[in-house]
């Protein structure tokens, strides 16, 4: 069972197009992190967010946490070949070190 | 400062043997943890660390042990590899400076391991 869901699997998109990548749950988490991986490398946190309804903003990245801290959401502007990898959300829970991953989004970004 | 590097980054077994996959990082993290990555599965927890001779079972723990003798290292052991096993492992480690699981995980390169 996967406790958290992201879509969509796979996005194929042209340069300079917006998208936005799902993370859900039917649970509640004390925090979520967004990863990007490259192929050949381990995941790299792009962003940590905390509070309910918080928005954080990474130059063209525009990361989102659900008011119920259910979901989040990952939305791209104007989209460039260097954002293409496999995105990945993780969750955190309140007295646990560990982290539950979400299966990811493999972003493909056409020039 | 190197971060978290991993060994080897290829491998592969025949099924039955045993091989140890080893981690290492010099950022004087507590938590160290072992995860693998399988297509549509994102990263599942083996085992994990919250100091030195402390290790605790993940989400996946069966056909893995291991160890935490020092601060540095975290060593995956395969007892008796078998097909199953076949994936990438990642190697991370984190601060625990900070209460909850807010702390930053970094990741190693991977470990590619095929079992036949």
């Amino acid at each position: 069972t996967q406790l958290l869901e992201q879509s969509p699997q796979f996005l194929s998109i042209q340069e300079g197009e917006n998208l936005t990548v799902y993370c859900n749950s039917s649970s509640v988490f004390s925090s979520l992190q967004w990863y990007r991986q490259e192929p050949g490398e381990g995941p790299v946190l792009l962003v940590t967010v905390v509070t309910g309804g918080e928005v954080k903003k990474l130059k063209r990245l525009t990361f989102q946490f659900g008011d119920a801290r259910k979901d989040s959401s990952l939305h791209i502007t104007a989209a460039q070949p260097g954002d293409t990898g496999l995105y990945l959300c993780a969750g955190g829970r309140a007295g646990r070190r560990a982290l539950t991953f979400g299966s990811g989004t493999r972003l493909q970004v056409q020039p | 400062n190197a971060g978290v590097t991993q060994t080897p980054k290829f491998q592969v077994l025949k099924t039955g043997q045993s091989m140890t996959l080893q981690c290492a990082q010099d950022m004087n993290h507590e938590y160290m943890s072992w995860y693998r990555q399988d297509p549509g599965m994102g990263l599942r927890l083996i085992h994990y660390s919250v100091g030195a001779g402390i290790t605790d079972q993940g989400e996946v723990p069966n056909g893995y042990n291991v160890s935490r003798s020092t601060t540095e290292d975290f060593p995956l052991r395969l007892l008796s590899a078998a097909p199953s096993q076949t994936s990438v492992y990642f190697c991370a480690s984190s601060s625990l400076a900070r209460q909850g699981s807010n702390n930053e995980q970094f990741f190693g390169p991977g470990t590619r391991l095929t079992v036949l």
